[in-house]
């Protein structure tokens, strides 16, 4: 039981590169979401699925892509990565049951130069 | 539209004090959880405590309690003894029903000796 598996850990980009950060749980939790934390700003909503083929924006979407084909993986895809973009990114999921609690990768750290 | 909010940026409290950080939430919705989260400077998010908005007693995990007062849609953290090792940021969250958990901006505690 490996929880939320994030990766990469560290990646740096050039201003209209792409990149997609893995997200992957072995809980078979059907919420999954993604976050961006910068400074001052907490963390903030990108995308979210409440399950596989169901997605939804959150507060920061533009930008970000997702899919959700399978329960166990929801990448985030960055299609032209811009300056602004520089932040860490966390995937989290919850539990279908129970008291909601979101379980937390690790967390990916993103520069965009 | 869900709204958390959390004014503090900053909090002191001498070891072995208690401390109250505040989170003031907005939702329209009958059903929903308000949680608390530790981000020590390692980087990881710690699930702390959870409250369900049906639930009538006050939840507590150790030092830490959660004073919910519903009327004024509050859900302010307490940790009571405080450590040194409690220094850390806290994030307040809340998931409305089945929706999307949303998070505050944060509050940055330092536990002096």
């Amino acid at each position: 039981n490996a929880g939320v598996t994030q990766t990469p850990k560290f990646q740096v980009l050039k201003t209209g590169q792409s990149m997609t950060l893995q997200c992957a749980q072995d809980m078979n939790h059907e919420y999954m979401s993604w976050y961006r934390q910068d400074p001052g700003m907490g963390l903030r909503l990108i995308h979210y699925s409440v399950g596989a083929g169901i997605t939804d924006q959150g507060e920061v979407p533009n930008g970000y892509n997702v899919s959700r084909s399978t329960t166990e993986d929801f990448p985030l895809r960055l299609l032209s990565a811009a300056p602004s973009q520089t932040s860490v990114y966390f995937c989290a999921s919850i539990a279908p049951s129970g008291a909601n609690v979101l379980t937390f990768g690790a967390g990916s750290r993103l520069t965009v130069l | 539209a869900q709204k958390i909010t959390q004014t503090q940026p900053g909090m002191f409290v001498q070891e072995k004090e208690a401390v109250t950080l505040d989170c003031t939430y907005d939702t329209s919705d009958q059903s929903y959880g308000l949680f608390w989260y530790k981000q020590p400077s390692s980087g990881e998010m710690i699930f702390l405590i959870y409250q369900g908005s049906y639930d009538e007693q006050n939840a507590t995990e150790g030092r830490y309690s959660l004073n919910f007062q519903k009327a004024r849609k509050s859900a302010n953290l307490v940790i009571s003894a405080s450590q040194l090792g409690d220094s850390a940021m806290y994030f307040c969250a809340m998931r409305a029903y089945t929706d999307k958990l949303i998070f505050g901006t944060g509050t940055r505690l330092q536990v002096f000796p």
